[in-house]
């Protein structure tokens, strides 16, 4: 099994929601991470998990935090966004490091309103 | 810091043609990957080159990395339709002790049938 999923496809919220994003592999991988993409732009990376625990945190505002739960799960909750937060976010997991082949998931297509 | 620039950005094809696009590092590259991203899609890995002068190929396409391992290529011979989509290349830099990966800002191949 070689794929990453995600949950929602597709989330629409309002400024003053709480959602979570949700990401799970089942490949034994122990690096997964968080990373934004808007339209014609490259992925950009959130937040790292290696081994469960948060290892990077790219300057990303608090209303985006992340949960690692277990190795297999990786969570995003969703605060007070702004319509600039609008974007793909994609969820990728590798064997160990970042600079492991990355598999990415499909994704959720995120609007602020 | 370092930066992975990629060339060109938008590339337009007939159906039968050949493609190229070119990542570029500041620094020297322990390794570098390519990425592929279909319109609505995410980024799946090509495959990755470690070796100066290391060159791989995948049926039509053509993966390159330089002998000073500071830039790349990906060529395509004789573009098909299925061939549309974004290419990125991703390259590690290390920020501190933290390794984190880095993407070009890719090149979206059009293929015109």
């Amino acid at each position: 099994d070689t794929e990453v999923t995600q949950t929602p496809k597709h989330l629409v919220m309002g400024m003053t929601n709480k959602k979570s994003l949700k990401c799970e592999q089942h490949m034994g991988h122990r690096a997964m991470y968080w990373y934004k993409q808007k339209a014609k732009k490259p992925p950009e990376l959130m937040f790292v998990y290696s081994y469960e625990k948060l290892s990077i945190n790219e300057s990303v505002p608090s209303r985006f935090s992340p949960e690692c739960p277990n190795s297999s799960l990786l969570n995003l909750h969703l605060h007070a966004l702004q319509p600039e937060d609008s974007a793909l976010y994609l969820c990728a997991s590798s064997h160990r490091t970042l600079w492991d082949t990355q598999y990415f998931g499909p994704g959720t297509r995120l609007t602020v309103l | 810091g370092q930066q992975v620039m990629q060339i060109p950005q938008y590339q337009h094809v007939q159906e039968g043609e050949d493609f190229t696009t070119y990542c570029n590092s500041s620094t020297t590259l322990s390794n570098i990957q390519w990425y592929k991203q279909r319109p609505g899609g995410h980024p799946v890995f090509l495959i990755q080159l470690v070796k100066s002068g290391e060159v791989k190929k995948q049926k039509r396409l053509t993966f390159q990395f330089g002998e000073a391992k500071k830039n790349s290529s990906l060529h395509i011979t004789a573009t098909q339709t299925t061939d549309v989509g974004t290419y990125f290349c991703a390259g590690p830099k290390s920020s501190g002790s933290a390794r984190q990966l880095t993407f070009g800002s890719g090149t979206q191949l059009t293929v015109l049938p």
